[in-house]
């Protein structure tokens, strides 16, 4: 697609229950990368793909996030028992190059609120 | 750490004033630095940005010049419009080369 698309938009979700946000990046971005946006605040990242291996996810604050991209393109974010401080807008990203100096494009995010 | 600070806002100015909204780093060695736009309702967008000490990033009437001797890439315009109303986001690629990290933002808003 001519971008990067996450779905959905919004996703209310009662605490305890999980979630699974889904991101497809703009078709042939080998890089992929997950962040997490608290109201006020920048973006904090979360994790890191290039094609289906997982190099990164140093940024994911607790086993109860997980993060997958089997086939190297569609990447599913999921959270197990969702908490409160989860509440926040979860941007992916993906890059065409492996190195840094490539732009990202971002998605528009999903923001999530878990009540 | 690695960190990116940048000036609180939010930052009100009239139609055709002057823009500084300064960002100062923390890191080792001397990392790509960038400006990302989030305008209402879209995601993030580059800016600018710079790969090396001096090197200038420029778009879209902005500029920011990479100091390593004071570890700052302060964002400039010399007249803004109503159209540059956003949040401003201030970063640096991390050592790892694998993430960037972003300053807190900062919101400008111009009224005509």
């Amino acid at each position: 697609g001519a971008g990067v698309s996450q779905s959905p938009r919004y996703k209310v979700a009662k605490r305890g229950q999980d979630v699974a946000l889904r991101c497809d990046p703009i078709s042939g971005h080998v890089s992929l990368f997950w962040y997490q946006q608290a109201l006020g605040q920048g973006p904090e990242f979360l994790t890191y793909f290039q094609n289906e291996a997982q190099l990164d996810k140093s940024g994911l604050p607790s086993d109860r996030f997980f993060a997958e991209r089997p086939e190297g393109s569609v990447s599913t974010l999921k959270i197990q028992r969702t908490q409160q401080e989860d509440s926040a807008v979860y941007l992916c990203a993906s890059s065409s190059g492996t190195a840094f100096n490539y732009g990202y494009t971002f998605g528009s995010g999903t923001r999530l609120t878990v009540v | 750490g690695d960190s990116v600070t940048q000036m609180e806002g939010p930052v009100t100015l009239s139609e055709e004033a002057f823009l500084t909204i300064n960002c100062t780093y923390t890191a080792t060695g001397y990392p790509s630095l960038f400006w990302y736009v989030q305008y209402p309702g879209e995601g993030l967008q580059l800016l600018l940005k710079a790969t090396k000490a001096d090197d200038k990033g420029s778009n879209k009437g902005f500029e920011a010049t990479y100091r390593k001797e004071t570890t700052s890439f302060h964002l400039e315009k010399g007249s803004v419009q109503v159209s540059d109303s956003a949040v401003y986001f201030c970063a640096l690629i991390n050592q790892a080369g694998t993430a960037l990290i972003f300053g807190k933002g900062t919101t400008l808003s111009v009224s005509s």
